[in-house]
Order: structure tokens, then C-alpha cells, then sequence
């Protein structure tokens, strides 16, 4: 059975960088994509981007300029860093697997302030 | 982006009942829409992907239907722990979107 355990920082001051990463344990890792997800009272579920095990990317418009998504296939490790939070980036973040979002990451609650 | 409207937005039921959740896209996606459920404090949970088939373990009182822009979700003989917070999601384009969300209330 697949599971997906994430973790990261969860306080941030405006400006600085949030980093979160999420393992995959068990099932396979290629031939999946790997996705990055936030919820947000105000925005409900957003969509971040993803990446294959080939490194292939995808990002969402509104937030192309500041985050990357990178993966470590020999970890089996993805990892999003989003650069110069504000408190609107304040939410929590889900890891998540395949197009259909099969299986999600327990979420990390980050907060900017 | 392909905008997702979920209706309605909160439902009230009680234990037994059947009810339906309707999600619409702003334009054609096939069937590559899937269901979410989401209890307070946990991450959503996955019942079906392309718009009617069941994830692995999910119960078949869980159903969805539709194709290109119309799509709906059915519970049937609501149990205490259908209770919950349902979301469609469509992946047939980048970015990926998801509705507003239906609360299932008692």
C-alpha cells in the first residue's frame, strides 16, 4: 500500500522560502506524476504543479515565478520550494500522487505571519 | 483554467437517505473528473476517478456519472460517517481545478 509522508517548516516570516518535502513508500514510483496541492480557507483547493520521475514539470500560472518542484528518484523523494511567501501562501500543503490524486500526504499546515 | 462549480454548496440529510452532488466544467473534460471526501482535519480522500470508476476499498453506495461538462456524484443510504465535505477535481488540463466543495450536513 502507497503512502506518502511529508514534512517541512511550518512558520514562515514574509519574504523568506518555504520548503516541504514528501517520501513515497511502498507501490511504484515511475509512472506517476507527483503533485504538490495547498488548501486554503479563502482559496479552497489549489493546485501547485507536479513532476514525473523523469523530471518533467508542470506549474500552476499564478505561481510559476516563484516555486520548483524537484524529485529524487533514488530517495524516492519529491520536494516544492515556493520563494517569497506572504501570507496569502499561509495554508495547507498536500503532497499527492497520479492525475486523479489517488493518494495524498497527511498535509502540513504552514503559516506566514 | 477550467472553472468547476459544485451544487449545491451545503446539504443537509439525514442518516439513510440518497443524495446527489452535481459538478459542472466550463468547458469539455471528458471524463477525467474525480470525487473527493474530506473530514475536518484530515487530507481528502479519493472515491472515483474518471467520473464513475470506484477507487480500491471505496464502497459501492459511492457512484459517479457523467461525461464533458456535466458529472454527478450519489450516495446512497448516507451513514454518520458519510458526513463530510465532497469535491470534484478535473485533470484533463493544466492547472488542475477543483469545485467549491459540498458540505454533507446532518
Amino acid at each position: 500500500q502507497v503512502q506518502l509522508q511529508q514534512w517541512g517548516a511550518g512558520l514562515l516570516k514574509p519574504s523568506e522560502t518555504l520548503s516541504l518535502t514528501c517520501a513515497v513508500y511502498g507501490g511504484s514510483f515511475s509512472g506517476y506524476y507527483w503533485h504538490w496541492i495547498r488548501q486554503s480557507p479563502g482559496k479552497g483547493l489549489e493546485w501547485i504543479g507536479e513532476i514525473n520521475h523523469g523530471g518533467t514539470t508542470n506549474y500552476n500560472p499564478s505561481l510559476k515565478n516563484r516555486v520548483n518542484i524537484l524529485i529524487d528518484t533514488s530517495k524516492k523523494w519529491f520536494s516544492l520550494t515556493l520563494t517569497a511567501v506572504t501570507a496569502a501562501d499561509t495554508a495547507v500543503y498536500y503532497c499527492a500522487r497520479g492525475w486523479d490524486f489517488q493518494v495524498w500526504g497527511q498535509g502540513t499546515t504552514v503559516t506566514v505571519s | 483554467d477550467i472553472q468547476m462549480t459544485q451544487s449545491p454548496s451545503s446539504l443537509s440529510a439525514s442518516v439513510g437517505d440518497r443524495v446527489t452532488i452535481t459538478c459542472r466544467a466550463s468547458q469539455d473534460i471528458n471524463t477525467f473528473l474525480a470525487w473527493f471526501q474530506q473530514k475536518p482535519g484530515q487530507a481528502p480522500k479519493s472515491l472515483i476517478y474518471g467520473a464513475s470508476r470506484l477507487q480500491s476499498g471505496v464502497p459501492s453506495k459511492f457512484s459517479g456519472s457523467g461525461s464533458g461538462t456535466d458529472f454527478t456524484l450519489t450516495i446512497n443510504s448516507l451513514q454518520p460517517e458519510d458526513f463530510a465535505t465532497y469535491y470534484c477535481h478535473q485533470y484533463d488540463s493544466t492547472p488542475y481545478t477543483f469545485g467549491q466543495g459540498t458540505n454533507l450536513e446532518i
